[in-house]
């Protein structure tokens, strides 16, 4: 039981380059969430999925896509990169949206836009 | 062994009435202390604490960090229905890692 998994660990951009971030959760939870985490601002969400098929946007979802591939897997795509998108990436998982308590993070992707 | 106490657990009070939500913690690694917000589904970031005694502000909403006695506290003024939720206090450790408490549902009637 792996948890959340995130791939890569560490990236690093060049302003219009794209890439896509996987996180992938083999705890059968029905939600998942990105978020990204920038100095002195916490945690906000970008996207969240609170089941499979379905996305939302959160707070910060500008210049994000996602895809809820299937039911364990759960991409944030970047289509050009911009240095303001330089940030530490959590995904996470939960059971359901009444549990979020027992929410799961990733170990996160450290993302530069040089 | 990590962890992050909150109290009360929940409170009901009427609209207009002050409230202090407390969060206590155990400090590993400490990086900062996050305060969010939960109403239907995922939480809203409200405040990010790292250093003792500086108070954070945000309308009627207030937060201020003890790193001596390792504890939050989270103040809102003035309350309204709106600010029905659950308040979630949350440590932030060296790597990253994240420690809930489990939360004050907030109930503010009319």
């Amino acid at each position: 039981n792996a948890g959340v998994t995130q791939t890569p660990k560490f990236q690093v951009l060049k302003t219009g380059q794209s890439m896509t971030l996987q996180c992938a959760q083999d705890m059968n939870h029905n939600s998942m969430y990105w978020y990204r985490q920038d100095p002195g601002m916490g945690l906000r969400l970008i996207y969240y999925s609170a089941s499979e098929g379905t996305t939302d946007k959160g707070e910060v979802p500008n210049g994000y896509n996602v895809s809820r591939l299937n039911k364990r897997e759960f991409s944030l795509r970047l289509e050009s990169a911009a240095p303001s998108q330089t940030s530490v990436y959590f995904c996470a998982s939960i059971k359901d949206s009444s549990s979020y308590n027992e929410q799961f993070f990733g170990p996160g992707t450290r993302l530069t836009v040089l | 062994e990590d962890k992050v106490v909150q109290s009360p657990l929940s409170l009901v009070v009427h609209e207009g009435d002050t409230v202090t939500l407390n969060c206590s913690y155990e400090v590993t690694n400490f990086r900062s202390l996050l305060w969010y917000k939960q109403e239907k589904k995922a939480p809203t970031f409200l405040f990010m604490l790292t250093s003792s005694g500086i108070e954070k502000k945000s309308g009627r909403l207030s937060s201020i960090l003890d790193k001596k006695e390792l504890f939050s506290i989270l103040n809102i003024t003035a309350t309204q229905t709106g600010d029905s939720a659950i308040y979630l206090c949350v440590r932030m450790d060296s790597s990253y890692k994240l420690i809930f408490g489990s939360g004050t549902r907030l109930l503010v009637r009319p």
